[in-house]
């Protein structure tokens, strides 16, 4: 089946650092979403992404659709110890409704 | 604004049991989706409604079916309960089958012994 590889798998940063994770695929998707998942909640929609080379903002966050549409990122500037979490990257293939989840990435701020 | 809402919180089950989860759907929006979720994992698209109807379909079998009723809310039922079954079961709504931005409850966590 369709794969997104997310990475890294999880992050240790200190408090104030910028943080950037990618998911990238070998297939082309129409769309890409950001989430957040906290212990116990379902994901929270960060941000939504529906062109090539779109670059959207939500406050400290920043994500990219990749210009080949098989990759998006997503930076965080001056992290937060509320930032800690998991971050799902999902896609969205052509025709096709399903959106496909990146494994996440595990951000944890030293202390 | 009424976010979306999910039960049980969680539920403990015996293998060969049966199982129905439910899910209100955020005020205004018509479309659900079910997603299995096991740890350590993201979600697992099981399949979507839409206006009453299955609109997508992920690669479960078909002990796991589902229901939306007229107010838009939902119920996932799994049948002949496996021990894989249990993971957290997410539900999302959003508005129009096209609409990918969906919001998500808080799940329901499904143990199965």
């Amino acid at each position: 089946g369709q794969q997104l590889n997310q990475s890294p798998q999880s992050m240790f940063i200190q408090e104030g650092e910028d943080v950037s994770m990618n998911c990238t695929s070998s297939s082309i998707f129409n769309t890409w979403l950001w989430y957040k998942q906290d212990p116990g909640e379902g994901p929270v929609l960060l941000i939504a992404l529906y062109k090539a080379g779109e670059l959207t903002s939500n406050g400290r966050l920043t994500a990219q659709f990749g210009i080949t549409r098989k990759d998006s990122f997503l930076n965080i500037s001056a992290s937060i110890p509320s930032d800690v979490g998991i971050y799902f990257c999902a896609g969205q293939l052509d025709s096709n409704y399903q959106l496909i989840w990146g494994a996440g990435t595990k951000l944890i701020i030293k202390p | 604004e009424t976010g979306v809402t999910q039960s049980p919180t969680h539920l403990i089950k015996t293998r060969g049991q049966q199982v129905t989860l439910r899910c209100s759907s955020q005020s205004g929006h018509n479309t659900v989706s079910w997603y299995q979720q096991a740890l350590g994992q993201g979600p697992q698209f099981i399949f979507q409604y839409y206006r009453e109807e299955e609109n997508g379909r992920g690669n479960f079998p078909p002990r796991f079916s589902g229901l939306q009723f007229p107010n838009y809310s939902s119920e996932l039922n799994v049948n002949a309960l496996e021990l894989d079954d249990s993971a957290l079961y997410l539900c999302a709504s959003s508005f129009g089958q096209d609409s990918y931005e969906q919001y998500f409850g808080p799940g329901t966590r499904l143990t199965v012994t």
